[in-house]
């Protein structure tokens, strides 16, 4: 069964650190999202991508987040420049079309210290 | 963010009983509902959704049902296995809407099924 996969599993960084997180999507998926989960609190939406631009992204994706599709196949979160608040569980997801259900992949944890 | 709410943190069933997990919702504008469970240390697995035009859907053990006038749903599971024990989240969108394809979740409910 296709599915979502995320590198690296665990990420530590130093406040101040660019990081990046790797994803790579079901392969005849269409849609691309990015959410995060702080421990503790709710999933949260961060981004979503679609035909090599964001459609959508919430008010937590300021200018320190970026995504890219480099290829045909990874889709990566980029943040510049690291905070301590920034310590969560990152998720990747893939739909197929706009409409119907998200496949997310196992997720990175992120660790600012 | 309270568009989507799970009021039980936890809840605990009895194997072979009903699990029955609780979600409601504030946003009228919401027409696409899922429930997704969660293992530790892994993503979110998607169980089942329904449409606002219906008002119950089912797949096997797992029945989801949609309240559309209380801005509620909920989800059913029977019988309940020990393989069910994880964190269970409600979560909702507009699927009409191109671009707003965002999924809004809820706090999770910690399911647990004792032998």
């Amino acid at each position: 069964e296709p599915e979502v996969t995320q590198t690296p599993s665990h990420q530590v960084t130093q406040m101040g650190q660019e990081v990046i997180l790797r994803c790579v999507p079901i392969s005849n998926h269409l849609y691309f999202y990015w959410y995060r989960q702080i421990l503790g609190q709710k999933v949260e939406f961060l981004v979503s991508f679609y035909n090599n631009e964001i459609s959508e992204k919430s008010e937590i994706f300021d200018d320190q987040f970026s995504v890219e599709r480099p290829d045909g196949s990874n889709f990566t979160l980029k943040i510049r420049s690291t905070k301590l608040e920034d310590s969560a569980m990152y998720f990747c997801a893939s739909s197929g079309d706009a409409y119907n259900e998200q496949f997310f992949g196992p997720g990175t944890r992120l660790t600012v210290l | 963010d309270q568009q989507v709410k799970q009021n039980s943190p936890s809840l605990s069933v009895q194997e072979g009983r009903i699990s029955i997990l609780n979600c409601d919702y504030t946003n009228s504008m919401f027409d696409y509902f899922l429930w997704y469970k969660k293992y530790p240390a892994e993503g979110p697995t998607f169980l089942i959704s329904i449409s606002s035009i219906k008002d119950k859907n089912e797949d096997g053990r797992f029945t989801v049902f949609l309240n559309k006038s209380a801005k509620h749903l909920s989800l059913h599971i029977v019988p309940s296995q020990p393989g069910d024990s994880a964190v269970y989240f409600c979560a909702a969108k507009r699927r009409g809407i191109q671009g707003a394809q965002k999924l809004v979740f809820g706090q999770g409910t910690r399911l647990t099924i004792n032998p």
